[in-house]
């Protein structure tokens, strides 16, 4: 779904680094959500956001923050990387509907 | 929160025979139950999904059933074929635009 873009696809870090994935859409959607997926745990969602003012945390905020630079915006940021953040991260939307629409996904590693 | 359990976490099925994969959810406020196919190395993309006032609903060789007494909710997939073969999640909701809570995926294989 070309729609929905994350940047980069794929990272390899180190420990203490400041790393921010991005994620843009034009689908016009105002809901967007970050989540991470690890083998064996499915998708946890890291933050969500229904509007540029409106942030919300999920269930594994712990170590990350995000911002809504604009609708079609929304970044994570990992302010010291650590290496249990290795993992796969999508960004998803959501519009009027109920159906999310997922990212590629980017692939990060943390040594 | 909701806590959504998916089971079992790896199935294998003969190609042409039937497929089911099961989840329960544990918030009675959940309304809204998606299941979503991520294929290797790809995104998850949405292939059925079900609401709290429809009990079954089918599109070709997918169908999801939802029984909300019980709390549980299951993907069935019928003749299966080799390109079935995919991790599939379920996820519960409620409320529009509220967060997904998705269960821990089910890796399917077809053999040929």
């Amino acid at each position: 779904d070309a729609d929905v873009t994350q940047t980069p696809r794929n990272r390899i870090t180190k420990t203490g680094k400041r790393i921010m994935l991005e994620c843009s859409q034009t689908k016009g959607h105002d809901r967007m959500y970050w989540y991470r997926q690890d083998p064996g745990l499915g998708l946890r969602l890291i933050y969500y956001s229904f509007d540029v003012k409106d942030i919300n945390k999920g269930e594994i905020s712990d170590g990350y923050s995000v911002s809504r630079q604009a609708q079609a915006k929304f970044s994570l940021s990992l302010e010291s990387a650590i290496p249990n953040q290795t993992a796969l991260y999508f960004c998803a939307t959501r519009g009027t509907e109920d159906t999310q629409y997922f990212g590629p996904g980017t692939r990060l590693t943390v040594l | 929160g909701e806590n959504v359990e998916q089971h079992p976490s790896t199935l294998s099925v003969q190609e042409g025979d039937s497929a089911v994969i099961k989840c329960t959810y544990s918030d009675s406020a959940s309304n809204y139950f998606p299941w979503y196919k991520q294929e290797l190395g790809k995104r998850p993309q949405l292939i059925i999904d079900i609401r709290s006032n429809v009990g079954e609903k089918k599109d070709q060789r997918i169908a999801v059933t939802l029984n909300k007494t019980a709390k549980h909710f299951s993907l069935h997939i019928t003749e299966t074929q080799p390109e079935d073969s995919a991790v599939y999640f379920c996820a519960a909701s409620w409320g529009h635009g509220n967060q997904f809570y998705f269960g821990t995926g089910t890796s399917l294989t077809v053999i040929p």
